[in-house]
């Protein structure tokens, strides 16, 4: 089975700076999808950005990046020039066998 | 496109109770998911529809859950006998079928059991 671990609970940073999420999963699969989520406190879950596992560019959006290391199993956001609209959960989640599989959760606070 | 949309937003019921809530995905999305997610946690895969048919459900679904998508297109999702271990936030999710499509959530309902 899929599994995606977020080993920092909680993270904080200053307004305008720049911020990164880790995340590792563990699979056996060579084909997949990897995503970030973002979860605010109105509590619709969002997509930031999506990673396909056969590409070996990062994928960006805007503001938000990945460093996907494939073979160390690594996944990682970068936000930068951080905005007070970016707190929230971020989820890193992991699409095989037709479904997500998410991670516990990093808590973002922005710091003004 | 006016989103996956999930009813009620909150639930307040007794244990023992039984509770229904109902999720309407992104007209044209033959997928559709129902996750649970606890305080803290990150959302848990509960089942999945492929259209009509139920294609996977998790062993977190106990016979007191059940899921329906009859047409296709809105679902339900039944929880009998209510214990306050099932207090957590249901959320539905749907999207197009394609591999890298990814899925997109609604507001989820909380249910709260007392």
């Amino acid at each position: 089975a899929q599994t995606v671990t977020q080993s920092q609970p909680e993270m904080s940073v200053q307004e305008a700076e720049t911020v990164t999420l880790s995340c590792t999963y563990d699979t056996s699969e060579s084909d997949y999808y990897l995503f970030w989520y973002k979860q605010p406190p109105s509590r619709q879950m969002i997509l930031v950005i999506r990673q396909e596992a056969y590409k070996q560019q990062n994928a960006t959006e805007n503001r938000f990046s990945v460093n996907f290391q494939k073979a160390a199993k690594s996944f990682s956001l970068k936000i930068s020039d951080s905005q007070l609209g970016d707190a929230a959960m971020y989820f890193c989640a992991y699409f095989g066998n037709e479904k997500l599989t998410f991670g516990t959760g990093t808590r973002l606070t922005i710091i003004p | 496109d006016t989103g996956v949309s999930q009813n009620p937003r909150h639930k307040i019921t007794k244990r023992g109770q039984n509770v229904t809530f109902r999720c309407d995905p992104i007209s044209e999305h033959n997928r559709l998911y129902w996750y649970r997610q606890t305080l803290g946690q990150g959302p848990e895969f509960l089942t999945y529809f492929q259209n009509e048919a139920q294609l996977e459900k998790s062993r977190l679904l106990s016979d007191r859950f059940s899921a329906e998508r009859p047409k296709g297109s809105f679902s339900t999702l039944e929880i009998q006998r209510t214990e306050q271990g099932d207090s957590a936030m249901y959320l539905c999710a749907s999207s197009p079928g394609m591999y890298n499509s990814p899925l997109h959530f609604g507001n989820g309902t909380r249910l709260t059991v007392t």
